[in-house]
């Protein structure tokens, strides 16, 4: 098993292009979660899927968006690209639900100037 | 509001000098809390799910406890490999996000020989 997998791994973007984060479990999971990493600040919830078809607004969703594709693949869309954008994106899932045990794929680099 | 605060914010440590790592956290009634280890570049790693006060687990050199308030990761003889980033998270009832994990800064542990 692969886990979680994410792509690409790192990404340079210009003030107000657009890309599509990708992300893909084998695991069988039902709960996807999009995450932003900066330094000095913890893992910051974007997005969740907690089913197959259904997505809600975490805690910072301002100039993102999402698609829950199928069961295994959940994508994270930046419309117009903002420098405050620059981070480290993580994918997880879970069985069902966050209480359950989240598994992290290995993060996507992005450089927005 | 929901917090996680980790302390200390960097350990230094020599191989085989034990010590422990702070998770204090404010939640609306806990649902779990979780301790992750992550390495520079890489996506955080689970290590233990505690669910309730009293609760311990142990995993090689690491054991993990729960109390009301807080939890702590034991480190015990520690190596140099174990340098690491270690994220503790909660999840609570109901937070601002829905149902997300609220993540600490993390606590950086640098073991030298």
């Amino acid at each position: 098993n692969a886990g979680v997998t994410q792509t690409p791994k790192f990404q340079v973007l210009k003030t107000g292009q657009s890309m599509t984060l990708q992300c893909a479990q084998d695991m069988n999971h039902n709960s996807m979660y999009w995450y932003r990493q900066d330094p000095g600040m913890g893992l910051r919830l974007i997005y969740y899927s907690a089913s197959e078809g259904t997505t809600d607004k975490g805690e910072v969703p301002n100039g993102y968006n999402v698609s829950r594709l199928n069961k295994r693949e959940f994508s994270l869309r930046l419309e117009s690209a903002a420098p405050s954008q620059t981070s480290v994106y993580f994918c997880a899932s879970s069985e069902w639900g966050p209480q359950e045990t989240q598994y992290f794929g290995p993060g996507t680099r992005l450089l927005v100037l | 509001e929901d917090q996680v605060t980790q302390s200390p914010e960097a350990l230094r440590l020599q191989e085989g000098e034990s010590s422990s790592l702070n998770c204090s956290y404010t939640v609306s009634g806990l649902r779990g809390l979780f301790w992750y280890r992550q390495d520079p570049g890489k996506g955080p790693e689970f290590l233990f799910t505690l669910y309730s006060a009293g609760e311990e687990k142990e995993k090689e050199r690491l054991k993990a406890t729960l109390t009301k308030k807080e939890s702590f990761l034991h480190i015990t003889a520690p190596k140099p490999e174990d340098s690491a980033t270690y994220l503790c998270a909660v999840q609570g009832g109901f937070n601002q996000a829905g149902t997300a994990l609220i993540f600490g800064k993390g606590t950086t542990l640098s073991v030298s020989s």
